[in-house]
């Protein structure tokens, strides 16, 4: 079974704090997505990375940015977290082709 | 702009009966396609794909695609109160997209 592993489930933070959300996938995966989901929007993507230190802007990149470093693992960085991004944040990785998404348990950040 | 439509419901069906769950998407190119079940605070989970026109059975559940018309749907038969989740269609709108499209959701509900 694919395992899509975000480090929090829960996270608070303040106004203007600089923001780390990991995730890791086991699965040798070249894709990987971040997400947010906000009730009425659905899911948006905010960037992906197809290969590693590779970067695409996705949907809704203001705000954001990413790191991969190594192909297991996507960071979603807020550069000064904004009340606005209290959202759930669901990383997604996928193999190549017509594979689908495997989700991560999500992280719910909430700034204050 | 390219799209994947579902109706947000709710829809309420009585336990054991057949939910019937539509979407439609906007690239005629589109070769994957995706159903995911969210419960209400957790992840999505992928429950069925289908790549090609007809229908893909997978114990209560049926997958059925029409290119031509650009609609993919879900049946679910026996519904249980288990059930009761949104429902996400997921499209890989185009060819060479590395990325998955989704559906805002369809809220379901099956009443005991």
């Amino acid at each position: 079974d694919v395992k899509v592993t975000q480090s929090s489930r829960y996270l608070v933070k303040r106004t203007g704090e600089k923001v780390f959300l990991e995730c890791v996938q086991d699965m040798d995966h070249e894709n990987m997505f971040w997400y947010r989901q906000d009730p009425g929007l659905g899911l948006r993507l905010i960037y992906f990375s197809y290969d590693v230190k590779m970067k695409e802007k996705g949907d809704i990149p203001e705000g954001y940015s990413v790191s991969r470093e190594k192909k297991e693992r996507f960071s979603l960085i807020l550069e000064s977290a904004s009340t606005n991004q209290t959202s759930m944040y669901l990383c997604a990785s996928r193999g190549a082709n017509n594979s689908p998404l495997h989700f991560g348990n999500g992280t719910r950040l909430t700034v204050t | 702009q390219k799209e994947v439509e579902q109706n947000s419901g709710p829809l309420s069906v009585p336990e054991g009966a057949i939910a019937s769950l539509n979407c439609t998407y906007s690239d005629r190119g589109s070769q994957s396609f995706f159903w995911y079940r969210q419960y209400s605070g957790k992840s999505p989970e992928l429950i069925m794909s289908i790549y090609s026109n007809g229908d893909k059975e997978d114990g209560r559940f049926t997958a059925q695609l029409n290119k031509a018309s650009q609609y993919v749907s879900l049946l679910i038969r026996d519904s249980q109160p288990s059930d009761s989740a949104t429902y996400l269609c997921a499209v890989r709108l185009g060819a060479g997209s590395y990325q998955l499209t989704f559906g805002k959701g369809t809220k379901l509900s099956v009443i005991p």
